[in-house]
């Protein structure tokens, strides 16, 4: 079974510039994660989506969104970039189904340099 | 900063012995996860331990979780050089996963 892929792998882009991160969950799962790692921050839940609805969402500015398509693909999209959203970016997916949040499978992740 | 806590940071042993990380989180809790990150594999799950669970084995990893005092630990036994990676714990918390530091560990061949 195929894992979770997400794309671009790198990215480099300039302040005030906006993004748009893509993540293909495996096969079946219906919710999709996004985290942000940093060294300062370590990780922090941004949202999760399931079945094309925003589920749960973390700490984080609207500048920050997301959206899950049909198939569960999602896209995570960072608008008016700033110097502090250079992170690594990472997408989980799991079932969904059960009661809290479950076994999370995690992708390779996006690194998002802003300059 | 809503992290947990884990403790220690960094720890270094030789192989084949056994390494204990603990975690530590701040609200109440419907299950605690525990991951594995290296520039290998990337973020690994490891075992997951709900809150009306107090200990839980999986292979060479024992996880003890204690709701009353808000902690879990991870203990790996026998140790090898492909543990080496940075540990997670991460807890349910309304639905949201908390995530400790990490611990670094660092196996010694």
């Amino acid at each position: 079974k195929a894992g979770v892929t997400q794309t671009p792998r790198y990215l480099i882009k300039t302040r005030g510039q906006q993004v748009t991160l893509s993540c293909s969950p495996i096969s079946g799962h219906r919710s999709v994660s996004w985290y942000q790692q940093t060294p300062g921050q370590g990780l922090q839940f941004l949202f999760e989506y399931f079945s094309e609805t925003q589920r749960n969402k973390g700490n984080f500015p609207g500048r920050f969104s997301g959206r899950q398509f049909s198939n569960s693909r999602s896209e995570m999209n960072v608008s008016t970039l700033e110097l502090g959203d250079s992170a690594l970016y990472l997408c989980a997916s799991s079932w969904g189904i059960l009661a809290g949040v479950n076994e999370q499978f995690f992708g390779p992740g996006t690194r998002l340099t802003v300059l | 900063s809503q992290q947990g806590e884990e403790d220690p940071q960094a720890l270094s042993i030789q192989e084949g012995e056994n390494a204990t990380m603990n975690c530590s989180y701040k609200t109440s809790i419907n299950n605690l996860q525990w991951y594995r990150q290296n520039s290998g594999r990337g973020l690994v799950h490891l075992i997951l331990i709900r809150s009306n669970e107090r200990e839980k084995h999986s292979g060479r990893l024992r996880v003890t979780l204690d709701t009353s005092k808000k902690s879990s630990s991870l203990l790996i036994t026998a140790s090898r050089a492909a543990d080496t990676a940075s540990y997670f714990c991460a807890s349910d918390s309304n639905y949201q996963l908390i995530w400790g530091a990490g611990t670094k560990l660092i196996i010694k061949p």
